[in-house]
């Protein structure tokens, strides 16, 4: 059973549509994330939630919107995308909030905007 | 403030070679933890080891072993009798109780292992 998974795997779609990206996991854990990784592979978190709250909201665009129905999962809806939203986006999450547990991560969703 | 430093953007060896990955952090904490992960060209992240600031241990599994020197902030990593398959993006990461972020991520050292 994949512990962590996110659909799709990849999205293609034209600039100014609206997407939404799935995440879920099986791990029991509290805590989920969303990264997004550059054409440089730098990878950045964007958010972070607890329990369905949210605890961390880095300098995202507000177009990013994360919602979490449940602490198994995490989606992430993006309005108005544009040319810059083309990345990898990473959905992970860990036991909880502790410096000292490792995040799992999805195999990530790749997207391409047109 | 936290940072993680991966000076070889690309390494490339022939296969059998050992390899040796670099990783620099900076933190003011005394406790704080710090990860490996592997990004195959497949494109998934696999966590690989968890090393906290109090056991400086070396630790081996496998062919890969891991060292970590508080003195010189560094916590390297060593492949050895590389494989192809071990070719992936290799990303070492700091996570600290006091962090606004709660892993910081180098910016990765692509490993090429060529036949």
């Amino acid at each position: 059973d994949t512990a962590v998974s996110q659909t799709p795997k990849y999205l293609v779609t034209q600039m100014g549509n609206d997407k939404s990206i799935k995440c879920e996991q099986n791990l029991g854990h509290d805590t989920m994330y969303w990264y997004k990784q550059d054409s440089k592979k730098f990878l950045k978190i964007m958010f972070s939630y607890n329990n369905k709250e949210l605890i961390i909201n880095e300098t995202v665009p507000n177009r990013f919107s994360p919602k979490s129905p449940d602490k198994a999962h995490l989606n992430l809806h993006i309005n108005s995308l544009e040319l810059g939203d083309s990345a990898v986006y990473f959905c992970a999450s860990s036991q909880d909030m502790g410096a000292n547990q490792p995040q799992h991560f999805g195999d990530g969703t790749r997207l391409s905007i047109l | 403030a936290q940072k993680v430093t991966q000076a070889q953007t690309e390494i490339s060896v022939v296969e059998k070679e050992d390899v040796t990955l670099d990783c620099v952090y900076e933190t003011r904490d005394t406790t704080y933890y710090l990860f490996w992960y592997k990004q195959p060209p497949s494109g998934e992240l696999v966590f690989l080891i968890r090393r906290n600031s109090f056991d400086e241990q070396n630790e081996i599994s496998g062919r890969y072993s891991w060292n970590f020197q508080k003195s010189t902030s560094s916590f390297n990593f060593t492949i050895t009798a590389s494989q192809v398959v071990d070719s992936a993006v290799y990303f070492c990461a700091l996570s600290d109780p006091s962090g606004n972020t709660p892993l910081v991520f180098g910016k990765g050292t692509r490993l090429s292992v060529i036949a």
